[in-house]
């Protein structure tokens, strides 16, 4: 099955700032690259998603790129602010939005 | 944009009793929903995979007779933890998707087993 490796596991950034998250997925038949921030107890809420036939996305402050042929692909998100502080995932799917595999989480803390 | 709901948002039982999670969609119909386990601090792992009209699919090193998965309808899938033991308690999660467009998480189920 699919497995998706994502790091780091904590981030800490200053107000303002810029975070980026990695993840690195194995099976080259994934074709949908979702992230989802979710806050403490509480639903996994998608972000931003992007699918294989596309580099790149972006969406106001939150841009995902993805590189097939490394099998990577990162979340970037531009000034940052405190409410931007929750534990995001990344997954990895080959049949759309179903069968997500969750990559181990990032804790990101934007510190005012 | 669409709504899954679970049933109950938290559940106490006592080992050896079973427990039923109801996941719903309200706004939509759900061939396929998926159930999730997140332990502390930790990732959503793919339990199995419920398909309304037959028999859900399992993730390896799930077991099928501990976590029952009735899709009774195209809108209501239910996971049954029979026999619970502590190391059971976890957060359950189910989501649908609506074709393969995104897929819409419920707020999760709560589970301590004493």
């Amino acid at each position: 099955g699919e497995n998706v490796e994502q790091h780091p596991s904590t981030l800490s950034v200053q107000e303002g700032d810029s975070a980026v998250i990695k993840c690195t997925y194995s099976d080259s038949a994934s074709n949908y690259f979702p992230w989802y921030k979710q806050e403490l107890g509480k639903r996994p809420q998608l972000i931003i998603d992007i699918r294989s036939n596309v580099g790149e996305k972006k969406d106001q402050r939150i841009a995902v790129t993805l590189n097939k042929t490394a099998k990577h692909f990162s979340l970037h998100i531009t000034e940052t602010q405190p409410e931007d502080s929750a534990v995001y995932f990344c997954a990895a799917s080959r049949q759309g939005a179903n069968n997500l595999f969750f990559g181990t989480g990032t804790r990101l803390t934007v510190i005012p | 944009g669409a709504v899954v709901s679970q049933h109950p948002s938290w559940v106490i039982c006592k080992s050896g009793t079973s427990v039923k999670i109801e996941c719903r969609s309200l706004d939509f119909q759900a061939t396929t929903m998926f159930w999730y386990r997140q332990f502390p601090k930790q990732s959503l792992m793919l339990m199995a995979t419920s398909n309304e009209g037959s028999k859900a699919t399992y993730e390896q090193g799930v077991e099928k007779d501990k976590f029952l998965i009735n899709h009774a309808s195209l809108t209501l899938s239910t996971l049954t933890v029979t026999s619970a033991h502590p190391e059971d308690s976890s957060f359950y999660i189910c989501s649908a998707p609506i074709l393969y467009s995104e897929q819409y998480f419920g707020p999760g189920t709560r589970l301590t087993v004493t």
